[in-house]
């Protein structure tokens, strides 16, 4: 069963709009963690933001937030003022606790930034 | 600081042939794991080690697959007999131990890749 879903293969956004990117996730353990990478043409993965399972607040980096819906297991990464430097490839992943630190990546939504 | 390394950047070898991708993670990371990831997918995990030890190596597609890290540092995923469907980016990352408290602590910091092309 697929553990990450990313529904939205490509999203365009306008320069200084903000734009939210899906991901639910399925798992039966009660502790695990959320990460939201970024992955530029030049095929580096850059970590982005965390989020924890018991986490009562969404994590915010910079223009990155996550909204974390526990109840709904989902875990949107919302960027605000989207820049040209944001196009790029956006990986969802998640790391079960009692699994190791091994992460499990969704498909990726590839997201276009328009001037 | 340096970041993970990996060498080589680009590897392009014969079906049938060896392959052995290197990767030099970030000094005084204990933890270690190896993706894989193909066109137009995300990375899937393949082994993890804590320290020397494979901890999980429930990725590994098949027994042509190995990987090493015999002093808890440089890590070496082999290939043998390589067939074409192992063409794909190899990446590392590797972070501090998992049993340290909060999630920056988790972070995986990841390597530019290796390019695997196997003709």
């Amino acid at each position: 069963a697929q553990k990450i879903t990313q529904t939205q293969p490509g999203m365009f956004v306008q320069e200084k709009e903000a734009v939210t990117l899906d991901c639910t996730y399925d798992t039966s353990d009660q502790s695990y963690g959320l990460f939201w990478y970024k992955q530029p043409s030049s095929g580096e993965m850059i970590f982005l933001i965390y989020q924890g399972s018991y986490d009562e607040q969404n994590a915010t980096e910079g223009r990155y937030s996550l909204n974390f819906q526990k109840a709904r297991k989902s875990a949107n990464l919302v960027i605000s003022a989207s820049q040209l430097g944001d196009s790029a490839m956006y990986f969802c992943a998640m790391r079960e606790n009692n699994q190791g630190g091994k992460l499990i990546f969704g498909q990726g939504t590839e997201l276009s930034v328009k001037p | 600081g340096a970041g993970v390394s990996q060498t080589p950047s680009n590897k392009v070898t014969e079906k049938g042939k060896y392959v052995e991708l290197r990767c030099d993670p970030i000094s005084g990371h204990t933890a270690l794991y190896w993706y894989r990831q193909s066109l137009g997918q995300g990375p899937e995990f393949l082994i993890y080690f804590q320290g020397t030890g494979a901890a999980d190596d429930s990725g590994l597609p098949n027994d042509r697959f190995f990987a090493v890290r015999p002093e808890g540092s440089v890590s070496t995923l082999k290939i043998q007999r390589t067939e074409r469907g192992d063409s794909a980016v190899y990446l590392c990352a590797s972070s501090l131990t998992r049993w340290l408290a909060g999630g920056a602590e988790y972070e995986q910091f990841f390597g530019p890749g290796t390019r695997l092309t196997v003709l």
